[in-house]
């Protein structure tokens, strides 16, 4: 089963930042954060991930607390193609399959 | 960009026959992973593949499924007698996944073969 929580729906501006919360108070010292997204029914896309420190590619940015019980994914510049469903996934550094949950569906508005 | 490739895109397939979904990896990935979504639900992992063997599967993968990895490049799924339930998308990815490595590599996906049982 998955490990996090996220909001079944958010709705972002666009243009604005979009700001995606998860919850994973029970991960352990050696789980990674991983974000992906899907499309329509596309396959899922990687976006980010990270394990203690902060994140930024040119996608996203991820941000970690301190104690690694939550983290938020940001998309600087949301636009109408970021609508999608946003997995937070943890994922222990050893093991190489990843469990999806149910996710975040973020709908960009015009 | 490399990039994982599936097909068919969509196959059509009648109750009980045999279908073989095709799959490419990434060239320098190591690990191999099927996954499906049945429409409407989440995405489950079916099975991962690492060495040529299967390093871990799920319950859904049973005795109907197998995979293989006939050459250097393919990696296939096999459902042998297909079911009205087994119409899904169907999700093939690699991993870099270096065991030495400390990295820990992300999952890249296909887009899906959309397998339609009537």
């Amino acid at each position: 089963d998955a490990k996090t929580t996220q909001p079944p729906s958010m709705d972002c501006a666009e243009g604005r930042a979009a700001n995606l919360p998860c919850n994973h108070s029970t991960i352990s010292g050696n789980e990674y954060v991983y974000w992906y997204r899907q499309i329509h029914s596309q396959g899922p896309q990687y976006i980010i991930h990270g394990l203690k420190n902060n994140e930024t590619n040119e996608m996203a940015s991820l941000i970690i607390t301190e104690d690694r019980k939550s983290s938020t994914l940001i998309l600087p510049h949301a636009t109408l193609r970021d609508t999608a469903v946003y997995y937070c996934i943890v994922r222990e550094g050893r093991d190489d399959k990843i469990i999806f949950g149910k996710g975040t569906r973020l709908h960009i508005l015009p | 960009e490399p990039e994982v490739t599936q097909t068919p895109s969509h196959q059509v397939t009648q109750m009980g026959q045999e279908v073989i979904l095709r799959c490419v990896p990434i060239s320098n990935h190591l690990y191999f992973y099927w996954y499906r979504q049945i429409l409407g639900q989440k995405v489950e992992f079916l099975v991962s593949f690492y060495n040529n063997e299967i390093s871990e599967k799920s319950e859904i993968f049973d005795d109907q499924f197998s995979v293989e990895r006939p050459d250097g490049s393919n990696f296939t799924l096999k459902i042998r007698s297909t079911k009205l339930e087994d119409s899904a998308m169907y999700f093939c990815a690699s991993c870099w996944g270096q065991p030495q490595s400390s990295y820990n590599s992300p999952l890249h996906f296909g887009n899906g073969t959309r397998l339609t049982v009537t």
